[in-house]
């Protein structure tokens, strides 16, 4: 299995610029979670899904960030439009239902905006 | 879901047991201990994962006494590879639940 992958890597973008993050969980993992990592605040949940449905978005700053899963082998996070406070490393992370469960992240992207 | 409190940083040389310790003093009955491990520039990744006594796999050994309101997580002969940020968590039972990372503990390992 290839793990959870994300892209892009690596964005650089402009600030007022949309920003669309992708991810592609793990085969047969029915649970997907981003998350965000900066020095300041550390590693923050914005939202997960259970079964493509979103659960909890108690962690999305703000109006200007949506996340969908249109079906259970993709996710995207998207950022319209995007500021510089939102320059951070963003996770996807995926997870099988089960009764101790683990979540395997992905390599992460890390997203600049100027 | 319980908060954990874990030291922030701790250094240690090539071939040490580490022990990090992480205190949860309200950790529920349905509750369980997670420890994850992150490298700098990669996601978090499981290493352990326990209930109650010792749990013990290939990487690491994580200890939970009686009263279940702290937790060790051992790594024995730690290597410069082992420089990380390790998270200690407590997740509850039962599916659909989010993880909470606190600020983990940095450990930096020297030659």
């Amino acid at each position: 299995d290839a793990g959870v992958i994300q892209s892009p890597r690596h964005e650089v973008t402009e600030m007022g610029q949309e920003v669309t993050l992708r991810c592609k969980p793990i085969s047969g993992h029915n649970s997907l979670f981003w998350y965000r990592q900066t020095m300041m605040r550390g590693l923050e949940l914005l939202i997960y899904f259970n079964n493509n449905v979103p659960i909890d978005d108690s962690g999305m700053p703000e109006d200007r960030f949506s996340a969908k899963m249109p079906n259970a082998s993709f996710s995207t996070l998207k950022i319209q439009p995007s500021e510089p406070r939102d320059s951070a490393v963003y996770f996807c992370a995926s997870r099988t239902a089960g009764f101790q469960e683990t979540q395997y992240f992905g390599p992460g992207t890390r997203l600049l905006v100027l | 879901l319980a908060k954990t409190t874990q030291p922030i940083s701790m250094d240690s040389y090539e071939g040490q047991e580490v022990n990090i310790t992480c205190s949860h003093n309200n950790i529920a009955t349905n509750d369980y201990i997670t420890w994850y491990q992150q490298f700098p520039s990669q996601g978090p990744r499981f290493i352990i994962q326990g209930y109650k006594t010792k749990v013990t796999n290939e990487v690491a050994s994580l200890f939970i006494p009686a009263d279940r309101k702290s937790s060790t997580l051992s790594l024995p002969r730690v290597s410069l590879s082992d420089t990380a940020v390790y998270y200690c968590l407590v997740a509850r039972t039962g599916g659909g639940n989010k993880l909470t990372f606190g600020t983990g503990t940095q450990l930096k390992v020297e030659l």
